[in-house]
């Protein structure tokens, strides 16, 4: 069974710029989240998504969205680059159920903004 | 709020070596507890999941514990191996927290043959 995979994997913008990064979950899984992680905030919950709408959203400005379709396939926007917004973003996919879920994770992307 | 901390932060040992990582949570009210490995810059392998209901879960060398009434669980690794070398994080899902994780820091581990 093929695993979690992320495109692109690396990324390079610049302040302003918009990104938009892609997550294919394992097949059979209809929830897919995202997290950002950094050296200084560790691993964030940024949001999830089930059967194409979004369950659940982590604290993070309205800069950063998302989508699902109906294969399940995520995508994740970042409009308005900034420093800061520099980080490995992971994607994680699981059935669904959630007293019983194991998250199964992505490589990531690695975006650096200059 | 949830708050996670893995102590150590870090941890370096010799090959061959049985060792415990900690996790410690603030609210016991949980509805299961994750332990993950991550090698640098790659995202993350689920190691072990521990529901609520359940004292502990084993897989391999691997064994993790979990005690909700201290706000505690260990992740033990017996006999451990160079390839062990990682960063061993938890992940916490709070009853009433939406089901949003919260992650520790991790402990970056090296094994030195």
């Amino acid at each position: 069974k093929a695993g979690v995979t992320q495109t692109p994997r690396y990324l390079i913008k610049t302040r302003g710029q918009q990104v938009t990064l892609s997550c294919s979950p394992i097949s059979g899984h209809r929830s897919v989240s995202w997290y950002q992680q950094t050296p200084g905030q560790g691993l964030q919950f940024l949001f999830e998504y089930f059967s194409e709408t979004q369950r659940n959203k982590g604290n993070f400005p309205g800069r950063f969205s998302g989508r699902q379709f109906s294969n399940s396939r995520s995508e994740m926007n970042v409009s308005t680059l900034e420093l800061g917004d520099s980080a490995l973003y992971l994607c994680a996919s699981s059935l669904g159920d959630r007293i019983t879920d194991t998250q199964y994770f992505g490589p990531g992307t690695r975006l650096t903004v200059l | 709020k949830q708050e996670v901390t893995q102590i150590p932060a870090a941890l370096s040992v010799p090959e061959g070596e049985n060792l415990v990582l900690n996790c410690s949570f603030t609210d016991s009210a949980i509805y299961n507890l994750q332990w993950f490995r991550q090698d640098p810059g790659k995202g993350l392998t689920s190691l072990l999941l521990i529901q609520s209901s359940q004292r502990e879960q084993t897989s391999g060398r691997l064994n993790a514990s979990l005690d909700k009434s201290s706000g505690r669980s260990t992740l033990y690794i017996a006999a451990s191996q160079p390839g062990d070398s990682a960063t061993y994080l938890c992940a916490v899902r709070r009853v009433g927290g939406s089901y949003i994780p919260t992650f520790g820091r991790g402990t970056s581990l090296i094994v030195h043959p």
